[in-house]
């Protein structure tokens, strides 16, 4: 009954390959987010979704792309991978009002790209 | 701009020892703050949050975080830690634009108790 999982917990990969990453949240809530931690643990936004809409899009490569088929779910989509995108990809829920509520997060994603 | 600043990137304690984990944060508005833990190879879990009232605000696993506005401060302190406690810590501001809602991160404290 995990709340916020992802999958796969490891991705490894070779430069110029397209990959996903898939989230799922059981909590009921209405905002997603995708948050990338690079290698020196700092945690940067990078999309979120409300009720399937895009919210927040920051500056992220175009070859990015978030996917929301409905609520529960929020996945990543990453085209033509480079070096500089191995990171741990995190995804993230919280409520409507989740301007005051935390957020709850996935155990993340591991992408190295070689 | 909101922003957050984790004055230590690195704090080694002895076990059982208190230890305090420093942030201060900017912003022009109300604020909600969040301490959140790191264990290895995991998520971030929620220690602790400041929306409003009280000011000293107690958390899971023995931590508490005072809220000083005029300091524009969220301290977060442990009066005894144990092994257990080694993690990455993560001091956070919630964020209300026209864009959406967002947590807004510090760079992290990593924490180090030792025998």
């Amino acid at each position: 009954d995990t709340a916020v999982s992802q999958t796969p917990k490891y991705l490894v990969t070779q430069m110029g390959n397209d990959k996903s990453i898939k989230c799922e949240q059981n909590l009921g809530h209405d905002t997603m987010y995708w948050y990338k931690q690079d290698s020196k643990k700092f945690l940067k936004i990078m999309f979120s979704y409300n009720n399937k809409e895009l919210i927040i899009n920051e500056t992220v490569p175009n070859r990015f792309s978030p996917k929301s088929p409905d609520k529960a779910h929020l996945n990543l989509h990453i085209n033509s991978l480079e070096l500089g995108d191995s990171a741990v990809y995190f995804c993230a829920s919280g409520g409507s009002s989740s301007y005051n509520s935390p957020l709850h997060f996935g155990n993340g994603t591991r992408l190295t790209v070689t | 701009a909101q922003s957050v600043t984790q004055l230590d990137s690195q704090v080694p304690v002895f076990e059982e020892a208190p230890v305090e984990l420093r942030c201060n944060y900017s912003s022009s508005v109300s604020v909600y703050l969040f301490w959140y833990v790191q264990y290895p190879n995991q998520g971030l879990q929620l220690l602790l949050k400041y929306l409003s009232g009280s000011t000293l605000v107690k958390g899971i696993n023995g931590f508490e975080a005072e809220f000083n506005k005029s300091q524009t401060s969220f301290h977060l302190r442990k009066p005894s830690v144990h092994i257990s406690d080694t993690a990455e810590y993560f001091c956070a501001v919630s964020v209300l634009n026209q864009a959406g809602t967002a947590l807004i991160f510090g760079k992290g404290t990593t924490l180090s108790v030792s025998s």
